[in-house]
């Protein structure tokens, strides 16, 4: 089993980019693929990267992904920030037992 | 249009037992895995449990194995939870989610379609 780290919080303001981490606790954060999810206020969650830096049709490419092996971890930025973008931001990936693991969640406030 | 309406939360005694269900439409139900996650009021989001296409790959989170229960029945187009047991950790709103690719692994790719929750309160 491992752990996937992340800020609880972070804030930058509009026009802004602003990077969000994610720290695997054990095993190479290479090794399994790792998505991000938005989830607004009141709001169900929606990807805005899958499979380390892939973006779904319709999210902006403002958003991008990235793994960093040196320091085992993932990371989502958000560049040009919009008040939009304002939200809770979940890591997730999976372990070697074939469960699905999420971050703590980072809460983004952009002012 | 892609829908999934989650349905069966309420007020339950700790102890007692509970069946949500998952209602799919606007796409081929039994191509794709789904799962439950849940989120406690206030915290982040928890996986419960993922099942495959055919039923065939079931996984559960430590927090609930040997309590909850995955299930679909592909000819209704609905996936199940059935809640065992609960305890008043297990208060949360519970979400069903589709993965994305027809006939993949349930852990293996990311969860594009998301129902809007069904709440489950375990309190005396």
């Amino acid at each position: 089993n491992f752990m996937l780290t992340q800020p609880h919080s972070v804030s930058e303001s509009p026009g802004k980019t602003v990077t969000i981490s994610c720290t695997r606790s054990s095993g190479s954060i290479a090794s399994n693929y790792v998505q991000w999810y938005q989830q607004r206020p009141g709001s169900s969650p929606t990807t805005v990267i899958y499979e380390d830096n892939q973006r779904p049709s319709g999210v902006p490419d403002r958003f991008s992904g990235s793994i960093d092996s040196s320091s085992n971890s993932a990371s989502l930025t958000i560049s040009g920030l919009k008040t939009e973008d304002e939200a809770d931001y979940y890591c997730q990936s999976y372990d070697s037992s074939n469960r699905v693991v999420f971050g703590g969640g980072t809460k983004l406030t952009v002012l | 249009e892609v829908q999934l309406v989650e349905s069966g939360g309420g007020l339950v005694q700790p102890g007692r037992s509970l069946r949500l269900s998952c209602a799919a439409s606007g796409f081929t139900f039994d191509d794709y895995a789904m799962h439950w996650v849940r989120q406690a009021p206030g915290k982040g989001l928890e996986w419960v449990s993922g099942i495959s296409w055919n039923s065939g790959s079931i996984g559960y989170a430590d927090s609930v194995k040997g309590r909850f229960t995955i299930s679909r029945d592909n000819a209704k187009n609905s996936l199940y939870l059935q809640m065992n047991s609960l305890r008043a950790e297990d208060t949360a709103l519970y979400y069903c989610a589709k993965t994305t690719v027809p006939h993949g692994d349930y852990y293996y790719y990311y969860m594009d379609v998301w129902g809007k929750g069904t709440t489950v309160t375990v309190s005396s």
